[in-house]
């Protein structure tokens, strides 16, 4: 089965760099999702989209963006990196459920973002 | 979220059922219970989830105390595969964010 997709998958760069990072949703799939994980932690939420609109947000800094597209898929955009911006980076899709179902998030392999 | 709560960390052997607890007293009525696993730096794979009554797939089986207070995540038969960072977490299922704890570091041994 066709899984999500996040490229690329190693990623490093200078401080003071830009970063953007893609994410193809397994097909159908309308939500969208970002998570940080950085070294010896768990993962933390960064922010969702749905539909193409954001539909929540958690402890993203200032510097970083996204978007969702028409096709569905979503960019993470990173200006001013910092070193501690070095960190996996997880994307995560999933579809609306039913009335009496749950949304279930399937996450992508990762980018690993070094930040020299 | 409701927080949960699970040990940190679990030996089992190979061949040998895997048992991980969670608890998840604070949990709401519209809260499923979901597990997730990590294998070191991997993405977080999904295992299973319910809401109040105990499931099964072909990975394994939750099972969800009648008061949905705490959970137990059955892996059958354990296999060095099955060695990562477990996480059970209560998510609402509404395009919402997963909320990750420290999880339960699985060690499957010899």
């Amino acid at each position: 089965a066709a899984g999500v997709i996040q490229s690329p998958r190693h990623l490093i760069k200078e401080k003071r760099e830009t970063a953007t990072l893609k994410c193809y949703p397994i097909p159908r799939h309308d939500t969208v999702y970002w998570y940080q994980q950085g070294p010896g932690q768990d993962p933390q939420f960064l922010i969702s989209f749905y539909e193409k609109m954001q539909s929540d947000k958690g402890s993203i800094p200032d510097r970083f963006s996204a978007q969702q597209f028409s096709d569905y898929h979503s960019e993470l955009n990173m200006s001013s990196l910092e070193l501690g911006d070095s960190a996996l980076y997880f994307c995560a899709s999933s579809t609306t459920p039913g009335r009496s179902s749950t949304d279930t998030q399937y996450f992508g392999p990762g980018t690993r973002l070094t930040v020299l | 979220d409701a927080k949960t709560t699970q040990p940190t960390s679990m030996d089992c052997a190979e061949g040998r059922a895997a048992n991980l607890p969670c608890n998840h007293s604070t949990i709401s009525g519209n809260e499923y219970v979901y597990w997730y696993r990590q294998i070191h730096s991997q993405g977080p794979q999904y295992i299973i989830h319910g809401l109040k009554n105990n499931e099964t797939n072909e990975m394994a089986s939750l099972i969800i105390t009648e008061d949905r207070k705490s959970s137990t995540l059955i892996l059958p038969h354990a296999t060095l595969r099955d060695t990562a960072v477990y996480y059970c977490i209560a998510y609402t299922g509404t395009a919402s964010k997963l909320t990750f704890g420290t999880g339960t570091r699985l060690q499957v041994t010899l």
